[in-house]
């Protein structure tokens, strides 16, 4: 079945320590962006990319980076800069030329800072 | 200002009865594109539907509908004969600009969401 894959679920990371967020879409896709959602909140653009090896900043995106080498890939990294890391990350993705322009969610990654 | 304004925090339904969850927007567009997501405890976001800022038809999906007012800028969720799975957080988007016309206009912006709780 086509769809989005987020891992791990929960991450737990020390301070200091930069952590990895996978998200992988198998819709072929073209568009792909990293949400960040706090408690209580809706979510918030940290990156976004519309195609390979090109992305862009979103609202959020200071003390995170992110990669595009392939389609069906945008990892987020969460580095050490980021001072309160401790959300929920959302990714999602939208392709090119549909009816509508909908994002598709994956089912997230909860991260804590220990 | 906010773009997407959701006013109810939290909302009670009974059982089989329909509610509305509001949703106002603030663009200087005339294209846009208004989602409305639900956001289970699990914490996926699903799509529930989408209204255009030219469609002249109230979008319908199933059991839900948007009551889309584009001159008083409100895209309200309705959702008829509510059941006990519909318990959820609700969440209101906006995508401004024509779809895939450039740098930006992919991004969606939410809501606060409104957490709806159906009552058996």
């Amino acid at each position: 079945d086509g769809g989005i894959t987020q891992s791990p679920k929960y991450l737990f990371r020390k301070e200091g320590q930069n952590v990895t967020l996978s998200c992988e879409q198998n819709l072929n896709h073209d568009a792909m962006y990293w949400y960040r959602q706090d408690p209580g909140q809706g979510l918030r653009l940290i990156y976004y990319s519309q195609i390979v090896n090109d992305f862009q900043k979103g609202d959020i995106a200071e003390g995170y980076s992110v990669s595009r080498e392939k389609k069906e890939s945008f990892p987020l990294t969460v580095t050490s800069a980021q001072k309160n890391p401790t959300a929920f990350y959302l990714c999602a993705s939208t392709g090119r030329f549909q009816s509508t322009d909908t994002q598709y969610f994956g089912p997230g990654t909860r991260l804590t800072v220990l | 200002a906010q773009k997407i304004t959701q006013t109810q925090p939290g909302m009670f339904v009974q059982e089989k009865e329909a509610v509305t969850l509001d949703c106002t927007y603030d663009t200087s567009d005339q294209s846009y594109g208004l989602f409305w997501y639900k956001q289970p405890s699990s914490g996926e976001m699903i799509f529930l539907i989408y209204q255009g800022s030219y469609d002249e038809q109230n979008a319908t999906e199933g059991r839900y509908s948007l009551n889309f007012q584009k001159a008083r800028k409100s895209a309200n969720l309705v959702i008829s004969a509510s059941q006990l799975g519909d318990s959820a957080m609700y969440f209101c988007a906006m995508r401004e600009g024509l779809a895939y016309s450039g740098a930006g206009s992919y991004q969606l912006t939410f809501g606060k969401g409104t957490k709806l709780s159906v009552i058996p």
